[in-house]
């Protein structure tokens, strides 16, 4: 399994846009890159998921370099009801997802 | 359907006792996940079942810890003689047999205080 490694926490204003940056040097042709998000108290939460360049959703864009070592989650304009903890994953096909410490992402007034 | 659901949401035991944890997941979906997860650390893999096949196991953290899904459907997690370790939230999460690369839906959990 790919390791991953991501700021251990962020902060931001309203209206700012973030980005967290994930980086995974081994991760293999067959890899997926994920990102969960979760609220405290509650389950994570599917956000998006990409192969290559980037995919685009109605939460958030996953920017994916050519060489795929690396990604970024960018949320546009974050209100304070983004704070949460964003955990980036890689996995791949008939692999359990592993989470690892996540990012603590805290959006000020 | 209202997505994955977890009973109970709270559970304090006593040192020593017995808890049996029930998920539902979304009736749609086969593959069925429970992960263990401490304050300020991301979900611990525990186990998963496809249908009503336990597919792995061996990630459950002591013999102590068992799951079933007998008939596919919802799945319980029993703790047999708790330990003050054993405080955590406890997730489950299901998905179509596509598996991981399509997502999984988590249910919210429940959280264990052993006293």
């Amino acid at each position: 399994l790919a390791k991953t490694t991501q700021p251990i926490s962020m902060d931001s204003y309203e209206g700012q846009e973030v980005n967290i940056t994930c980086s995974h040097n081994n991760i293999a042709t067959n890899d997926y890159i994920t990102w969960y998000q979760q609220f405290p108290s509650q389950g994570p939460r599917f956000i998006i998921q990409g192969y290559k360049t980037k995919v685009t959703n109605e939460v958030a864009s996953l920017f994916i370099p050519a060489d795929r070592k690396s990604s970024t989650l960018s949320l546009p304009r974050v209100s304070l009801s983004d704070t949460a903890v964003y955990y980036c994953l890689v996995l791949g096909a008939g692999n359990m997802l592993t989470f690892g410490g996540g990012t603590r992402l805290m959006v000020k007034p | 359907d209202t997505g994955v659901s977890q009973n109970p949401r709270h559970k304090i035991t006593k040192r020593g006792q017995n808890v049996t944890f029930r998920c539902d997941p979304i009736s749609e979906h086969n593959r069925l996940y429970w992960y263990r997860q401490t304050l300020g650390q991301g979900p611990e893999f525990l186990t998963y079942f496809q249908n009503e096949a336990q597919l792995e196991k061996s990630r459950l953290l002591s013999d102590r810890f068992s799951a079933e899904r007998p008939k596919g459907s919802f799945s319980t997690l029993e703790i047999q003689r708790t330990e003050q370790g054993d405080s955590a939230m406890y997730l489950c999460a299901s998905s179509t047999n596509r598996g991981a690369n399509y997502g999984y839906t988590f249910g919210s959990g429940t959280r264990l205080t052993v006293v």
